[in-house]
């Protein structure tokens, strides 16, 4: 079964602090791809990054930086020097490919809390 | 180019009400996809399409319809509406193929029921 984990409900941090948000992911196929979306108070779903199963590469773009890591079967994403603009939901997701639907299956999501 | 479209933005809706929550891509996208969205929890499938005609269900379809008579448009249609539909229902759409391209969400219809 597929199946993401956002095991962190919400999360509070001072600007500037350093944060990590967590993605846990479980699948038979050997060919996936991991997403992470930004959902803002306005609403709408923001594309950060996609990954596919492989390239372990870390990405730092910017601020963010993502760490994934078949191993442990996680994908974790840090925001470095935090501001309130991230303060969001964010969104993990695994696109499956075994039936040709590439759907997603999200997380449940992060509420972030940037305060400044 | 104005990607993935969604009317209505919002609607108040009476238990047993029907409507249909419109959805257009144009970027002529084989794959398009429903979800919802209920309060603190992440979107959830309810149906999709890989192509004019084709349609499926995803993981949540009961209470809900849809067709898939042109590329560009995936109507859903809420034939008597209930309470538990009260939700954000967002459509994206993917082009295909390849599993690396990423789904296009359009900015969601918030739907309450009463």
């Amino acid at each position: 079964a597929q199946k993401v984990t956002q095991a962190q409900t919400e999360i509070s941090v001072v600007e500037k602090e350093d944060v990590t948000l967590d993605c846990v992911y479980e699948t038979r196929d050997t060919t996936y791809y991991l997403f992470w979306y930004k959902q803002p108070p306005s609403g709408e779903l923001v594309f950060l990054i996609r990954r596919n199963s492989f390239d372990e590469q870390n990405e730092i773009s910017g601020r963010y930086s993502w760490n994934f890591q078949k191993s442990t079967s996680s994908f974790n994403f840090t925001i470095t020097a935090s501001q309130v603009v991230d303060s969001a939901v964010y969104f993990c997701a695994l696109s499956e490919s075994t039936s040709g639907t590439y759907k997603y299956i999200f997380g449940t999501g992060t509420r972030l809390k940037v305060l400044a | 180019n104005a990607g993935v479209t969604q009317t209505p933005k919002f609607r108040i809706l009476k238990i047993g009400q029907s409507m249909t929550l419109q959805c257009t891509q144009d970027m002529n996208h084989n794959y398009m996809y429903w979800y919802r969205q209920d309060p603190g929890m992440g979107l959830k499938l309810i149906y999709y399409s890989v192509g004019a005609g084709i349609t499926d269900k995803g993981e949540v379809p009961n209470g809900y319809n849809v067709s898939r008579s042109t590329t560009e448009d995936f109507p859903l249609r809420l034939e008597l509406a209930a309470p538990s539909q009260t939700s954000v229902y967002f459509c994206a759409s993917r082009p295909t193929p390849g599993n690396k391209e990423t789904q296009y969400f359009g900015p969601g219809t918030r739907l309450l029921v009463l």
